[in-house]
């Protein structure tokens, strides 16, 4: 596609229930990222993918967190048991290279508005 | 790991002025460095990046410079506009060996008045 793409784009859920946030990444970009962006803070590692190497999920901020993706394809984050900490902003982003031999620039999404109640 | 620290936090300017954002990092081999700029309820998205072999970097009324021996690097802003409000964020990334992951700066929330 022409962009990264998230859904939802807005997510309202009840706390304690679990949600899965959706990322399509830009097509042939082999790297993909998860950020969290709480209301008026910075961007917060969570996950990275490469190819199909082993994802650095040293992000992560507890065992209730996590994420899969097949391939170079499509990505979930899935937050189980949600919590009102939880609220945020919730950004994917792509790359086309994960070698550092060159610089690339990282494509970002809309983002997913998560607001747990 | 890698360690991105942004100052300032906030940075008020008049129309016309100068901005300077300014970056630390602890990793020596770190050797990407990307600004990006997110506007109010928007993606972040890159305004220049620099890469360790080079000492600075312009784009128009944009510019970054690299400091490898004192590990920081800072964004310039000049004839500031009110469309160059927006939160800012640095960012470097660590050498190879490891994972290709971005290490963002907190941000810098700049605000440029009429």
């Amino acid at each position: 596609g022409a962009g990264v793409s998230q859904s939802p784009s807005n997510k309202v859920t009840e706390k304690g229930k679990d949600v899965e946030l959706r990322c399509d990444p830009i097509s042939g970009h082999t790297a993909l990222y998860w950020y969290r962006q709480r209301l008026g803070q910075g961007l917060e590692f969570l996950i990275y993918f490469q190819g199909n190497s082993a994802p650095d999920k040293s992000g992560l901020p507890s065992d209730r967190f996590s994420a899969e993706r097949t391939g170079e394809s499509v990505s979930t984050l899935t937050i189980q048991r949600t919590q009102q900490e939880d609220s945020a902003v919730y950004l994917c982003a792509s790359s086309s290279l994960g070698q550092w031999t060159s610089g690339n620039t990282i494509y970002f999404g809309e983002g997913s508005w998560l607001t747990v109640v | 790991g890698e360690n991105v620290e942004q100052h300032p936090s906030t940075l008020s300017v008049q129309e016309g002025d100068s901005a300077v954002i300014k970056c630390t990092y602890s990793d020596s081999a770190s050797n990407y460095f990307p600004w990006y700029k997110q506007e109010l309820g928007k993606r972040p998205q890159l305004i220049i990046d620099i890469r360790s072999n080079v000492g600075e970097k312009k784009d128009q009324r944009i510019a970054v410079t690299l400091n490898k021996t004192a590990k920081h690097f800072s964004l310039h802003i000049t004839e500031t506009q009110p469309e160059d409000s927006a939160v800012y964020f640095c960012a470097a990334r660590p050498p190879p060996g490891g994972y290709n992951k971005l290490i963002f700066g907190a941000g810098t929330r700049l605000a440029v008045h009429p």
